[in-house]
């Protein structure tokens, strides 16, 4: 199955460390998306990639947020100094553009709870 | 900017009933509209799409949805519930060109025996 992943699937820190999450989309895709969900809510956009190029990052949460894709492929996303608010479950997804609407393709998650 | 209101957090139907979960949409230009189905513990997976091509649109598991622009709704059904539908479901409209999605807030879906 050459689907999304993300690793890892589960991350517990202590509020201050430093956290990053990999994700690795369907190889031939093109672009590179970042979500947050908490619990109870639908996922919420923070940013993506076309290629190696970060298009649009002010929905990242804080300047605490970073992402990067460095050779567009695969993606990080690391949280600096993490607070007990950014415990929520992590979902990439990436697409191919086709000048249509753009299915995007989930990979199963990061879920980070932060002590 | 677009939004979207999914009616009712959490939906109970009996096992063969009829599934209606409701979707609300705003958006400036005509939109993209999908639903996506999420596991416990899992990632979203796409049940369906539209993209203006047609009104009604069939999609994975049984599950079709019709879209209203007079009402601005995009409600997903399903004639027959099963107990593998039991699920969390996200309707999403695509903004702008980056297409990124903006979701509701999800319904529950829970089945009866």
């Amino acid at each position: 199955d050459t689907g999304v992943s993300q690793d890892p699937r589960h991350k517990i820190t202590k509020r201050g460390q430093n956290v990053t999450f990999r994700c690795d989309p369907i190889s031939e895709h093109n672009r590179l998306y970042w979500y947050r969900q908490t619990l109870g809510q639908g996922p919420e956009f923070l940013t993506y990639f076309q290629n190696e190029a970060q298009l649009e990052k002010s929905r990242l949460l804080s300047d605490r947020f970073s992402a990067e894709r460095p050779k567009g492929s695969f993606s990080t996303l690391e949280i600096q100094r993490t607070e007990q608010g950014d415990s929520a479950m992590y979902l990439c997804a990436s697409s191919l553009t086709t000048g249509g609407a753009n299915e995007q393709f989930f990979g199963p998650g990061t879920r980070l709870t932060v002590l | 900017a677009q939004s979207v209101t999914q009616l009712g957090s959490h939906v109970s139907v009996s096992e063969g009933a009829l599934v209606l979960l409701r979707c609300n949409y705003s958006s400036s230009v005509p939109p993209y509209l999908f639903w996506y189905v999420q596991y416990p513990n899992q990632g979203l997976q796409l049940l369906l799409k539209y993209t203006s091509a047609a009104t009604l649109v069939k999609g994975i598991n049984g599950f079709e949805a019709e879209f209203k622009k007079s009402e601005t709704s995009f409600h997903l059904t399903k004639p027959s519930a099963h107990m593998s539908d039991a699920a969390e479901y996200f309707c999403a409209v695509s903004e702008g060109g980056a297409q990124k999605l903006v979701f509701g807030q999800g319904t529950r879906l829970t089945i009866n025996p």
